[in-house]
């Protein structure tokens, strides 16, 4: 299986920061990732898919990037919404993987 | 696109249960269907995933003869099956549908807890 993780687990930051998740692969998978946006209670909800592409209706303070083995979730501008647990998925092979996740507090 | 998902069960250990995940606006056979477990204060594990033309089902080694995964395509409804359950299945289950191999989108989570 591959292996992913997430750095940092948590994260403190205010509104208005940009912030940058990181995941990294145990090995390459081709820009087969996803990040996914988890609220307390809810499922998980669909961000970026093939690395960088915006999945619809996601605000444009999103982005991500990388290629082979790593991974960035950016966000440029914070908004009190996007406090939540974030998770990296690569789905290279059929047997999907996720991250152990990054929890982005309020400071 | 809407998947439903079927309510809390509180359930024995060594009891069986089904539960549903029904599919609507758009067609059910053109993407398979992934199930999810979320463990209490925990992340996200895939389980395995499912073509609805034929129940087709890839399984996570982790659940692979623990679970089964199912599909009817005459109700648009995916199902994810214990002939026992045990305390540790005690978790969160999520059905999302596969799109481009990510999951685009999610149903609303189905609370399993097992407890003597």
């Amino acid at each position: 299986d591959i292996r992913m993780t997430q750095s940092p687990s948590s994260l403190s930051a205010s509104v208005g920061d940009r912030v940058t998740l990181t995941c990294r692969a145990s090995q390459d998978i081709s820009n087969s990732l996803a990040w996914y946006q988890q609220k307390p209670g809810k499922a998980p909800k669909c961000l970026i898919y093939a690395a960088s592409r915006l999945e619809s209706g996601v605000p444009s303070r999103f982005s991500g990037s990388g290629s082979g083995t790593d991974y960035t979730l950016t966000i440029s501008r914070l908004q009190p919404e996007d406090f939540a647990t974030y998770y990296c998925q690569q789905y290279y092979y059929n047997a999907v993987t996720f991250g152990q996740g990054t929890k982005l507090e309020i400071k | 696109v809407h998947l439903m998902q079927s309510g809390t069960e509180l359930k024995k250990p060594g009891e069986s249960l089904r539960i549903s995940c029904k599919a609507s606006g758009y067609s059910f056979t053109s993407f398979w269907i992934t199930w999810v477990r979320q463990l209490p204060g925990k992340g996200l594990e895939w389980m395995g995933t499912s073509d609805p033309t034929d129940s087709y089902t890839m399984y996570s080694p982790s659940f692979q003869g623990h679970v089964t995964i199912s599909t009817d395509k005459t109700i648009n409804t995916a199902f994810l099956e214990w002939d026992s359950l045990q305390a540790s299945d005690t978790a969160m289950y999520f059905c999302a549908r596969r799109s481009d191999r990510h999951l685009d989108s999610w149903g609303q989570g189905t609370l399993i807890v097992v407890s003597s």
